[in-house]
């Protein structure tokens, strides 16, 4: 069965200070991969999208990188703002269906 | 250039009542989508649409009818409230579906919150 699952569920850092985030996945056969960032009620906001061929991606503070082989892929943010307090949301896109698959995502606080 | 909007922001329904969610979108996206969101789980699809006059069953479509006359609005059709249908609902969209060619960005809505008592 096509899963992603994240890690932690939830995190506290104090702002300045770097974090990162953990995603596996069981996808096959694999097509991309995206981080979208998620604030309290507000819509997903896509942060990064990487395919097959990409091992890592950065978008300001924030850099992904993707091992296809492990099928892992993680989200690195550098010093934290408290704006970066959100859930962080890994989804994954199977070729054959081409469904996004949803993580249930890891809730980041950021405390000055 | 507004992105995807959704209305209404906030609903409470009684069981059995009927009610449309709206979402529309200014960026000629072909592929529209509805998403559900429920503590503890990842964004479950409920209806999708390729283009205008096609759409097909997501994950969850039970309950819900959508239809798509338009490129631009893809509403969201609560047949009969059900208190399992209480969540947060979200409307997205892209310029083209399916994975062959480079990954389009998928655009969310705002969401809207819906309570079912």
């Amino acid at each position: 069965k096509n899963q992603v699952e994240q890690s932690p569920q939830s995190l506290i850092i104090l702002e300045g200070k770097n974090c990162t985030l953990q995603c596996n996945y069981t996808v096959s056969p694999f097509s991309n991969l995206r981080w979208y960032k998620q604030d309290t009620g507000r819509g997903p906001v896509s942060l990064t999208i990487m395919t097959f061929s990409e091992n890592t991606k950065s978008n300001g503070r924030y850099t992904a990188t993707l091992d296809a082989d492990t099928k892992q892929s993680s989200l690195h943010i550098t010093a934290s703002q408290l704006s970066d307090s959100a859930s962080y949301i890994c989804v994954v896109s199977a070729r054959n269906t081409d469904k996004l698959i949803f993580g249930t995502g890891t809730r980041l606080q950021v405390f000055p | 250039n507004a992105g995807v909007t959704q209305t209404p922001k906030f609903q409470v329904l009684k069981t059995g009542q009927s009610m449309t969610l709206q979402c529309a979108q200014d960026m000629n996206h072909e592929y529209m989508s509805w998403y559900r969101q429920d503590p503890g789980m990842g964004l479950r699809l409920i209806h999708y649409s390729v283009g205008a006059g096609i759409t097909d069953q997501g994950e969850v479509p039970n309950g819900y009818n959508v239809s798509r006359s338009t490129t631009e609005d893809f509403p969201l059709r609560l047949l009969s409230a059900a208190p399992s249908q209480t969540s947060v609902y979200f409307c997205a969209s892209s310029y083209v579906y399916g994975s062959q060619g480079p990954p389009y960005e998928q655009y969310f809505g705002p969401g809207t919150r819906l309570t079912v008592t």
